[in-house]
């Protein structure tokens, strides 16, 4: 069974950092793009970035350039995305998903992750 | 970049009706274009991909059309678990960037 299980809600004040964990189980990492995606309270979806694990190579939302990196541990089947200089604005669910290589859309994600950055 | 608008902003409907949902682009995605269903406090689940093709599990009630600019997702008689916030989604090749549309609430009348 594929599954993306990511790691409990967080807590940040502005300008602090936040790493989030998405471990995946069921499928072979390498074969499937790893993307992270985030739901602000009451608003739509917004697409952060990707992570090829096969070679590491990442892709950034414009609006994230400078401020959010992506990482894997293949070796633990484990994706993070950290978002440094964090604001009010930041406050949002997090997800992961997977997408397959030649494909665009989103098959599984995670069950999301809680960042609330208050003061 | 390609834009994605869906319409209307909110349907209300009752169980039993069909629901007609609406997602344009500003320029043409071919049939590249995945709709999804997202449940209050719950991630968004793949309903549709390639325009017309369910996933897996996906019950023969959804119907997704179209092709260009223009698609369709149609719920062809609505079931309590189906109110829900629908959202297009499709990829810019180059530079490889995602976009969601802003969603379509179906909602109780």
């Amino acid at each position: 069974e594929v599954q993306l299980v990511q790691s409990g809600a967080e807590v940040k004040k502005p300008g602090a950092t936040v790493k989030i964990s998405c471990k995946v189980s069921g499928y072979n990492f390498n074969d499937y793009y790893l993307h992270w995606v985030r739901q602000a309270p009451g608003k739509g979806l917004e697409w952060m970035g990707l992570l090829d694990p096969e070679d590491d190579e990442r892709v950034y939302a414009d609006d994230f350039q400078g401020r959010v990196t992506i990482a894997a541990d293949t070796s633990r089947d484990t994706a993070y995305m950290e978002v440094s200089r964090l604001r009010s604005e930041d406050t949002a669910v997090y997800y992961c998903a997977r997408v397959p290589r030649t494909q665009y859309y989103f098959d599984y994600w995670g069950q999301g992750t809680l960042v609330t950055v208050s003061s | 970049e390609i834009v994605l608008t869906q319409s209307p902003a909110t349907l209300s409907l009752s169980p039993g009706e069909r629901a007609t949902l609406s997602c344009r682009a500003s320029q043409s995605v071919t049939r590249s274009l995945a709709w999804y269903q997202q449940k209050p406090g719950q991630a968004p689940r793949l309903l549709i991909y390639d325009a017309s093709k369910r996933a897996t599990g996906i019950p023969a009630r959804f119907t997704g059309s179209g092709s260009g600019t223009d698609f369709t997702l149609t719920i062809s008689s609505l079931e309590p678990e189906d109110f829900a916030v629908y959202y297009c989604q499709q990829r810019n090749n180059w530079p490889p960037r995602i976009t969601f549309g802003p969603g379509t609430k179906v909602h109780f009348k």
